[in-house]
């Protein structure tokens, strides 16, 4: 089956880099995402990787996947309070003729400390 | 151009009524997924559909809940009887073409989301 692990917390101080890991099982996961999720809203995609990459930078993000250890990493530079968020991993894989859904790991909630 | 809306955003029931959620999705995209997330825990897919048509319920309870998408207005999760254990926040997505298995690199099918229905079951 599926699996996506996260750990749970992380704390930082502003404006050092915040790193969110991620493991899943799915070894046919094709595309892996980030989504930032803030308190009562809704999920805000962040980034994509898709798997045939190692890594992938976006401004202030920047994304690394280990294909082999099937571990995909998000690191932040230089993180700002109003990233204080929770931070999810999904992974969607070849599954049947759909295999659209979204398998999301427990999401990893950031702390920035001013 | 609206991102996916949901309504109502809260929507307190007490046991044994039933809730209807409601998800229209992003201008141009025909479909719709919908995931429960439970309190301190990620998103769980439930259930899949383009217009008209179910395409995968596998993450959806076999009784009492339910979920359409007609040619004509918004996607609708109904649950019926509710209890408590279905307090949770219901969120809706949607994407336009879903990926092509001939081209994988297509990043058609990135599924917006909407802020969710918060369903507290009394």
């Amino acid at each position: 089956g599926e699996d996506v692990e996260q750990s749970l917390f992380l704390s930082v101080r502003e404006g050092d880099s915040s790193v969110i890991n991620c493991t899943y099982t799915d070894s046919s996961s094709t595309y892996l995402y980030w989504y930032k999720q803030e308190p009562g809203a809704g999920l805000q995609l962040l980034t994509y990787i898709f798997s045939n990459m190692d890594m992938k930078q976006d401004q202030r993000l920047t994304v690394l996947l280990n294909k082999k250890d099937k571990h995909l990493s998000l690191r932040i530079a230089d993180t700002q309070t109003g990233d204080s968020a929770i931070y999810f991993c999904a992974e969607m894989s070849f599954r049947n003729n759909a295999g659209n859904m979204l398998t999301f790991g427990g999401g990893t909630r950031l702390m920035v400390k001013p | 151009n609206a991102g996916v809306m949901q309504n109502p955003r809260h929507l307190v029931r007490r046991r044994g009524q039933e809730a209807r959620l409601r998800c229209s999705p992003m201008k141009g995209h025909s479909h719709v997924y919908w995931y429960r997330q439970l309190p301190e825990e990620g998103l769980k897919f439930m259930v899949y559909l383009q217009k008209e048509n179910i395409i995968d319920e596998s993450g959806m309870p076999k009784e009492r809940f339910s979920a359409e998408f007609p040619k004509e207005g918004p996607s609708i999760l109904r649950i019926q009887q509710v209890v408590r254990g279905d307090s949770a926040a219901y969120f809706c997505a949607s994407s336009t073409t879903p990926r092509e298995l001939s081209r994988p690199s297509q990043i058609k099918n990135i599924q917006y989301f909407g802020a969710g229905t918060r369903l507290s079951v009394l």
